[in-house]
């Protein structure tokens, strides 16, 4: 298995662009979240899902958007990219509502 | 990190044992996780405890006081592999997100 994949690994982009960052998993996980992280601010959730066609709001939703047609996929959309969106995105799965398995990250700077 | 409260900074000596300790609101509590992050890297886990006491798994452990609301990870024989960020998690309530310490970041020098 190739657990948590993400991509990009690394994107600059500037100020008013648009994005989607990809996150597949190949567990069959239920269960995904998306991260960001920030330095002293620790993980927050942006989105989660509890299944295929199933998307709620966490943390920090604001500037972000999310969709889940398959149970593989779980990609991140951003409109309208700003300064404040600049940082570290994780992807997570799990099989149940606790465990997480987290991608390797793409960072993101917003110019 | 929502009323989880985790030192910001430890440093130990190679060799030594280094206790990390996190503290948490308990209404709702569900279970409490650990997870190691080295850095630029991303989360791993290390431990789930439900239930009150210590978990051991290799050179690391873990304590629960569900009444307390504290726990800790004990790491022994410390390597300076061991140098990374440790982060405290719970679920609380029906939902059962995790909610995320800010981490402690331990190094771990010669």
């Amino acid at each position: 298995n190739a657990g948590v994949t993400q991509t990009p690994k690394f994107r600059i982009l500037k100020i008013g662009q648009s994005m989607t960052l990809q996150c597949a998993q190949d567990m069959n996980h239920n269960y995904m979240y998306w991260y960001r992280q920030d330095p002293g601010m620790g993980l927050k959730l942006i989105y989660y899902s509890v299944g295929a066609g199933i998307t709620d709001k966490g943390e920090v939703p604001n500037g972000y958007n999310v969709s889940r047609s398959t149970t593989e996929d779980f990609p991140l959309r951003l409109e309208l990219a700003a300064p404040s969106q600049t940082s570290v995105y994780f992807c997570a799965s799990g099989e149940n509502q606790e465990t997480q398995y987290f991608g390797p990250g793409t960072r993101l700077l917003v110019l | 990190g929502q009323n989880i409260d985790q030192p910001t900074e430890m440093t130990a000596t190679e060799g030594a044992i280094v206790q990390i300790n996190c503290t948490y609101q308990t209404s709702g509590f569900n279970g409490l996780f650990w997870y190691q992050q080295h850095a630029g890297e991303a989360p791993t886990f290390l431990s789930y405890n439900v239930l009150d006491g210590l978990e051991e798994k290799g050179r690391f452990s873990s304590f629960l006081s569900r009444s307390k609301g504290y726990s800790y990870l004990l790491l022994k024989e410390l390597q300076m592999k061991d140098s990374a960020s440790y982060l405290c998690a719970v679920t609380r309530g029906n939902n059962r997100k995790l909610i995320w310490g800010l981490g402690t970041s331990l190094a771990v020098n010669p």
